[in-house]
């Protein structure tokens, strides 16, 4: 299983909203990522996960907030988004943070902010 | 630090048609090379990757890609398109100094017209 799922597909929200996106692999991978992709553009980092401990926040604001439960899911809290935050949102998995790893991504979350 | 450059943001290619999509990428130390597509309303699915050994490497679809380090390159390229090869094409580098952090070209959109 080469899978990384991502939920929901899609979602719009309020300024003034509270949601989460989920993403979860089980691969047994150890290394986990957050991007966000603007239309036309290619993907930017936000957050990296190293067995379950952030390595690396891409010095994203604070209304973005990771979290990795366990080594298999992944989390990003949204509040208090702006418009300009609506693009589609990557997760990503390798076996592990080194560099040459394969990273694998999930189909994304299309976001909306209203 | 390290960048990558997609010297084509789009290239129109007619069905049974070859079709190359180049990249250069700059970095102080020995990199690791990717390309990914992207089909539309998806996210990014491997296409073949370059660690070290072989310039020469092969990926999946019949797509490969020719490691050049004098020319710090790494072009994409395919013999014969099918139709279902229309889709948003990303060279990626990571270093080792970046552990395993990708820098994204700006992609090259492919579109194979019968």
């Amino acid at each position: 299983d080469t899978e990384v799922t991502q939920t929901p597909k899609h979602l719009v929200m309020g300024m003034t909203n509270k949601k989460s996106l989920k993403c979860e692999q089980h691969m047994g991978h150890r290394a986990m990522y957050w991007y966000k992709q603007k239309a036309k553009k290619p993907p930017e980092l936000m957050f990296v996960y190293s067995y379950e401990k952030l390595s690396i926040n891409e010095s994203v604001p604070s209304r973005f907030s990771p979290e990795c439960p366990n080594s298999s899911l992944l989390n990003l809290h949204l509040h208090a988004l702006q418009p300009e935050d609506s693009a589609l949102y990557l997760c990503a998995s390798s076996q592990d943070i080194g560099s040459g790893y394969e990273q694998y991504f999930g189909p994304g979350t299309r976001l909306t902010v209203t | 630090a390290q960048s990558v450059t997609q010297l084509d943001s789009q290239v129109p290619v007619f069905e049974e048609a070859p079709v190359e999509l180049r990249c250069n990428y700059s970095s102080s130390v020995s990199v690791y090379l990717f390309w990914y597509v992207q089909y539309p309303n998806q996210g990014l699915q491997l296409l073949l990757k370059y660690l070290s050994g072989s310039t020469l490497v092969k990926g999946i679809n019949g797509f490969e890609a020719e490691f050049n380090k004098s020319q710090t390159s790494f072009h994409l390229r395919k013999p014969s398109v099918h139709i279902s090869d229309t889709a948003e094409y990303f060279c990626a580098v990571s270093d080792r100094a970046a552990g395993n952090k990708l820098t994204f070209g700006g992609g090259t959109r492919v579109l194979v017209k019968p």
